[in-house]
Protein backbone atom coordinates (compact mmCIF):
# COMPACT_ATOMS: atom_id res chain seq x y z
CA UNK A 1 0.00 0.00 0.00
CA UNK A 2 1.23 3.83 -0.48
CA UNK A 3 1.94 5.23 2.22
CA UNK A 4 3.64 8.68 3.82
CA UNK A 5 5.28 9.30 6.95
CA UNK A 6 6.41 12.28 8.52
CA UNK A 7 8.07 11.44 11.44
CA UNK A 8 8.00 15.02 13.38
CA UNK A 9 5.29 16.18 14.88
CA UNK A 10 6.70 19.94 15.28
CA UNK A 11 9.59 21.60 14.48
CA UNK A 12 11.55 24.35 15.99
CA UNK A 13 13.84 26.89 14.41
CA UNK A 14 14.95 30.38 15.02
CA UNK A 15 13.99 33.35 12.45
CA UNK A 16 16.86 33.53 9.61
CA UNK A 17 18.18 29.81 10.44
CA UNK A 18 17.78 26.90 7.66
CA UNK A 19 14.64 24.32 8.00
CA UNK A 20 14.01 20.68 7.35
CA UNK A 21 11.08 19.17 7.35
CA UNK A 22 11.22 15.29 6.77
CA UNK A 23 9.27 13.12 4.94
CA UNK A 24 9.32 9.36 3.87
CA UNK A 25 7.41 7.42 1.41
CA UNK A 26 6.59 4.36 0.79
CA UNK A 27 4.74 3.76 -2.83
CA UNK A 28 5.37 0.92 -5.75
CA UNK A 29 6.34 2.43 -9.26
CA UNK A 30 7.41 6.12 -9.68
CA UNK A 31 6.47 8.21 -6.83
CA UNK A 32 4.45 11.70 -7.53
CA UNK A 33 4.88 13.60 -4.46
CA UNK A 34 3.36 16.89 -2.62
CA UNK A 35 4.50 19.35 -0.04
CA UNK A 36 1.35 21.83 1.35
CA UNK A 37 1.12 24.40 3.57
CA UNK A 38 -1.70 24.66 5.98
CA UNK A 39 -1.96 28.30 7.71
CA UNK A 40 -4.33 28.67 10.95
CA UNK A 41 -8.05 28.90 10.29
CA UNK A 42 -7.32 28.24 5.78
CA UNK A 43 -7.44 24.98 3.79
CA UNK A 44 -4.47 23.33 2.34
CA UNK A 45 -1.99 25.32 -0.18
CA UNK A 46 -0.06 23.67 -2.38
CA UNK A 47 3.74 24.49 -2.20
CA UNK A 48 5.85 22.18 -4.93
CA UNK A 49 5.73 18.25 -6.26
CA UNK A 50 8.04 16.18 -7.47
CA UNK A 51 7.00 14.36 -10.56
CA UNK A 52 9.84 13.12 -12.79
CA UNK A 53 13.55 15.37 -13.53
CA UNK A 54 15.61 17.11 -11.04
CA UNK A 55 16.16 15.62 -7.61
CA UNK A 56 15.77 19.21 -6.15
CA UNK A 57 12.20 21.18 -6.96
CA UNK A 58 12.08 24.46 -6.05
CA UNK A 59 8.91 26.06 -4.83
CA UNK A 60 6.82 28.76 -3.63
CA UNK A 61 7.40 30.96 -0.88
CA UNK A 62 11.46 30.29 -1.11
CA UNK A 63 10.43 26.54 0.04
CA UNK A 64 12.73 23.60 -2.06
CA UNK A 65 12.32 19.66 -1.60
CA UNK A 66 14.74 17.05 -2.34
CA UNK A 67 13.93 14.17 -3.63
CA UNK A 68 16.33 11.37 -2.54
CA UNK A 69 15.06 7.79 -4.06
CA UNK A 70 17.16 5.51 -2.43
CA UNK A 71 16.42 6.77 0.97
CA UNK A 72 12.42 7.04 0.12
CA UNK A 73 12.52 10.78 1.26
CA UNK A 74 11.01 14.41 0.34
CA UNK A 75 12.56 16.38 3.60
CA UNK A 76 11.11 20.00 2.61
CA UNK A 77 13.97 22.81 2.95
CA UNK A 78 14.26 26.38 3.24
CA UNK A 79 17.32 28.22 3.56
CA UNK A 80 16.59 31.12 6.48
CA UNK A 81 13.40 30.79 8.01
CA UNK A 82 10.89 33.47 8.14
CA UNK A 83 8.27 33.92 11.61
CA UNK A 84 5.65 33.91 8.57
CA UNK A 85 6.67 29.90 8.06
CA UNK A 86 5.03 28.75 11.01
CA UNK A 87 2.36 26.97 9.71
CA UNK A 88 1.15 23.20 9.32
CA UNK A 89 3.11 21.13 6.59
CA UNK A 90 2.06 18.18 4.86
CA UNK A 91 3.64 15.50 3.33
CA UNK A 92 1.56 14.03 0.42
CA UNK A 93 1.55 10.90 -2.16
CA UNK A 94 -0.60 10.46 -5.18
CA UNK A 95 -2.04 6.88 -5.11
CA UNK A 96 -1.21 5.80 -8.98
CA UNK A 97 -2.45 2.84 -7.53
CA UNK A 98 -6.41 3.82 -7.81
CA UNK A 99 -5.55 5.35 -10.97
CA UNK A 100 -3.83 8.69 -9.81
CA UNK A 101 -7.45 9.86 -8.14
CA UNK A 102 -6.39 9.62 -4.57
CA UNK A 103 -3.53 11.61 -2.70
CA UNK A 104 -2.90 10.20 0.88
CA UNK A 105 -1.44 12.59 3.38
CA UNK A 106 1.00 12.26 6.35
CA UNK A 107 -0.51 13.18 9.24
CA UNK A 108 1.36 17.31 9.23
CA UNK A 109 4.47 18.40 11.11
CA UNK A 110 4.03 21.57 12.84
CA UNK A 111 6.58 24.69 12.37
CA UNK A 112 7.36 27.09 15.01
CA UNK A 113 10.01 29.50 13.67
CA UNK A 114 10.75 32.21 16.96
CA UNK A 115 11.72 35.78 16.03
CA UNK B 1 -11.82 33.83 -9.30
CA UNK B 2 -13.34 32.99 -5.59
CA UNK B 3 -11.58 29.58 -6.31
CA UNK B 4 -12.84 26.64 -4.14
CA UNK B 5 -15.61 28.04 -1.51
CA UNK B 6 -17.45 25.98 1.19
CA UNK B 7 -20.79 26.61 3.32
CA UNK B 8 -21.32 26.46 6.02
CA UNK B 9 -18.17 27.67 7.76
CA UNK B 10 -19.38 26.29 11.26
CA UNK B 11 -22.16 24.24 12.26
CA UNK B 12 -23.23 22.89 15.41
CA UNK B 13 -25.33 19.50 15.37
CA UNK B 14 -27.26 16.94 17.52
CA UNK B 15 -26.65 13.56 17.33
CA UNK B 16 -29.04 12.10 14.45
CA UNK B 17 -29.24 15.39 12.66
CA UNK B 18 -28.55 15.65 9.35
CA UNK B 19 -26.78 18.52 7.42
CA UNK B 20 -25.34 19.15 4.25
CA UNK B 21 -22.25 20.72 3.05
CA UNK B 22 -22.21 22.29 -0.15
CA UNK B 23 -18.28 23.08 -2.00
CA UNK B 24 -18.46 25.29 -5.25
CA UNK B 25 -15.56 25.90 -7.45
CA UNK B 26 -15.17 28.83 -9.99
CA UNK B 27 -12.05 26.86 -12.16
CA UNK B 28 -14.15 24.21 -13.54
CA UNK B 29 -12.49 21.38 -12.76
CA UNK B 30 -12.83 17.94 -13.07
CA UNK B 31 -12.43 16.03 -9.97
CA UNK B 32 -13.41 16.90 -6.91
CA UNK B 33 -12.77 15.85 -2.92
CA UNK B 34 -14.08 15.74 0.23
CA UNK B 35 -11.58 15.27 3.44
CA UNK B 36 -11.85 15.50 7.09
CA UNK B 37 -8.84 16.44 9.06
CA UNK B 38 -8.76 15.36 13.00
CA UNK B 39 -5.36 16.00 14.47
CA UNK B 40 -2.50 13.83 14.57
CA UNK B 41 -4.06 12.10 11.66
CA UNK B 42 -3.39 14.57 8.29
CA UNK B 43 -6.48 14.36 5.87
CA UNK B 44 -8.59 11.28 5.18
CA UNK B 45 -10.40 11.05 1.99
CA UNK B 46 -14.40 10.28 2.35
CA UNK B 47 -15.53 10.76 -1.32
CA UNK B 48 -14.65 11.87 -4.46
CA UNK B 49 -15.80 12.64 -7.77
CA UNK B 50 -13.88 12.70 -10.92
CA UNK B 51 -16.86 14.13 -13.43
CA UNK B 52 -20.65 15.16 -13.18
CA UNK B 53 -22.63 12.62 -12.09
CA UNK B 54 -20.29 9.95 -11.05
CA UNK B 55 -18.85 9.89 -7.47
CA UNK B 56 -16.77 7.44 -5.40
CA UNK B 57 -15.72 6.11 -2.34
CA UNK B 58 -12.46 6.85 -0.56
CA UNK B 59 -10.88 5.90 2.35
CA UNK B 60 -13.72 6.90 5.40
CA UNK B 61 -17.04 7.09 3.45
CA UNK B 62 -19.24 5.04 5.57
CA UNK B 63 -21.78 7.85 7.80
CA UNK B 64 -21.78 9.85 4.75
CA UNK B 65 -23.26 10.31 1.02
CA UNK B 66 -22.62 13.03 -1.90
CA UNK B 67 -23.60 14.03 -4.64
CA UNK B 68 -22.18 15.66 -8.25
CA UNK B 69 -24.97 16.95 -10.03
CA UNK B 70 -23.36 20.18 -11.38
CA UNK B 71 -19.82 20.01 -12.32
CA UNK B 72 -19.00 22.92 -10.28
CA UNK B 73 -20.90 21.60 -6.84
CA UNK B 74 -20.05 18.56 -4.78
CA UNK B 75 -22.01 17.77 -1.85
CA UNK B 76 -21.54 16.02 1.50
CA UNK B 77 -24.24 15.10 3.62
CA UNK B 78 -24.90 13.66 6.66
CA UNK B 79 -27.88 11.58 7.11
CA UNK B 80 -27.73 10.73 11.25
CA UNK B 81 -24.87 12.65 12.74
CA UNK B 82 -22.89 11.36 15.38
CA UNK B 83 -20.28 12.41 17.61
CA UNK B 84 -17.47 10.83 15.88
CA UNK B 85 -18.40 13.03 12.58
CA UNK B 86 -16.88 15.82 14.76
CA UNK B 87 -14.12 17.11 12.70
CA UNK B 88 -12.88 20.08 10.00
CA UNK B 89 -13.95 19.27 6.62
CA UNK B 90 -12.10 20.22 3.15
CA UNK B 91 -13.44 20.29 0.04
CA UNK B 92 -10.76 20.29 -2.76
CA UNK B 93 -10.89 20.17 -6.82
CA UNK B 94 -8.27 19.42 -9.53
CA UNK B 95 -8.12 19.12 -13.26
CA UNK B 96 -6.29 16.73 -15.68
CA UNK B 97 -6.22 19.58 -17.84
CA UNK B 98 -4.72 21.83 -15.65
CA UNK B 99 -0.70 22.91 -16.29
CA UNK B 100 -0.13 21.99 -12.30
CA UNK B 101 -2.93 18.59 -12.99
CA UNK B 102 -1.82 17.32 -9.63
CA UNK B 103 -2.35 19.90 -7.97
CA UNK B 104 -5.38 19.99 -5.84
CA UNK B 105 -6.79 23.42 -4.78
CA UNK B 106 -8.91 23.56 -1.26
CA UNK B 107 -11.26 25.56 0.45
CA UNK B 108 -11.56 27.09 3.40
CA UNK B 109 -12.90 24.48 5.80
CA UNK B 110 -16.07 23.57 7.43
CA UNK B 111 -15.23 22.51 11.31
CA UNK B 112 -18.85 20.31 11.81
CA UNK B 113 -19.39 19.39 15.85
CA UNK B 114 -21.99 17.08 16.87
CA UNK B 115 -23.20 17.01 20.12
Amino acid sequence: AQSVAQPEDQVNVAEGNPLTVKCTYSVSGNPYLFWYVQYPNRGLQFLLKYITGDNLVKGSYGFEAEFNKSQTSFHLKKPSALVSDSALYFCAVRDMNTGGFKTIFGAGTRLFVKA
Amino acid sequence: NAGVTQTPKFRVLKTGQSMTLLCAQDMNHEYMYWYRQDPGMGLRLIHYSVGEGTTAKGEVPDGYNVSRLKKQNFLLGLESAAPSQTSVYFCASSSPGHPLADTQYFGPGTRLTVL
